[in-house]
């Protein structure tokens, strides 16, 4: 089955200056991954999303990379605010139709000092 | 996006009683919903996949008997944790629709 690995377990940055947590993963039938940030008791909240027809996306101070042939994927947080602290999962699924499980990676935890 | 909502958002049990969760689609049918327990510090681990109007399929090492899931219907997915004890005590999340939206959680705590 999928296996998802995620690096760094834990980041910390100084307010302004940018992020970059990786992922890498192991079935190359997966297409689509995304991103997820997940505040202390709280459900993930899904920021970004990339499909395997799609070498990056961008949306404001998110952007996320894939190489399909590496079969690695990156999340980049530019302009780090402290509001960005907390953990952020990545994900891996064959779809994203809701009937593809989603395999994660063991999370970053992110820590924007002011 | 796509509406998940889970109740209760956090539910105290004494150890051996039955503990219902529910996960509703709010703006969407789902036919099949996913059931996640993460426990401190660590990810999300899929337990199962509840499937409309079908059994539900499980992950390896998850105990059918104990987790019993339920799907009547394209909105509402249910997770009972039956006879629980302190080591089921965790944070179960479901999470359904397009993009795989995620409900709030639940945290469970047996005593």
């Amino acid at each position: 089955g999928e296996n998802v690995e995620q690096h760094p377990s834990t980041l910390s940055v100084q307010e302004g200056d940018s992020a970059v947590i990786k992922c890498t993963y192991s079935d190359s039938a997966s297409n689509y991954f995304p991103w997820y940030k997940q505040e202390l008791g709280k459900g993930p909240q899904l920021i970004i999303d990339i499909r395997s027809n799609v070498g990056e996306k961008k949306d404001q101070r998110i952007a996320v990379t894939l190489n399909k042939t590496a079969k690695h994927f990156s999340l980049h947080i530019t302009e780090t605010q402290p509001e960005d602290s907390a953990v952020y999962f990545c994900a891996a699924s064959m779809g994203n139709t809701g009937g593809f499980k989603t395999i994660f990676g063991a999370g970053t935890r992110l820590f924007v000092k002011a | 996006g796509a509406v998940v909502s889970q109740h209760p958002s956090w539910v105290i049990c004494k150890s051996g009683t039955s503990v219902k969760i529910e996960c509703r689609s709010l703006d969407f049918q789902a036919t099949t919903m996913f059931w996640y327990r993460q426990f401190p510090k660590q990810s999300l681990m899929l337990m199962a996949t509840s499937n409309e109007g079908s059994k539900a399929t499980y992950e390896q090492g998850v105990e059918k008997d104990k987790f019993l899931i339920n799907h009547a219907s394209l909105t509402l997915s249910t997770l009972t944790v039956t006879s629980a004890h302190p080591e089921d005590s965790s944070f179960y999340i479901c999470s359904g629709g397009p993009g795989a939206f995620f409900g709030q959680g639940t945290r469970l705590t047996v005593v």
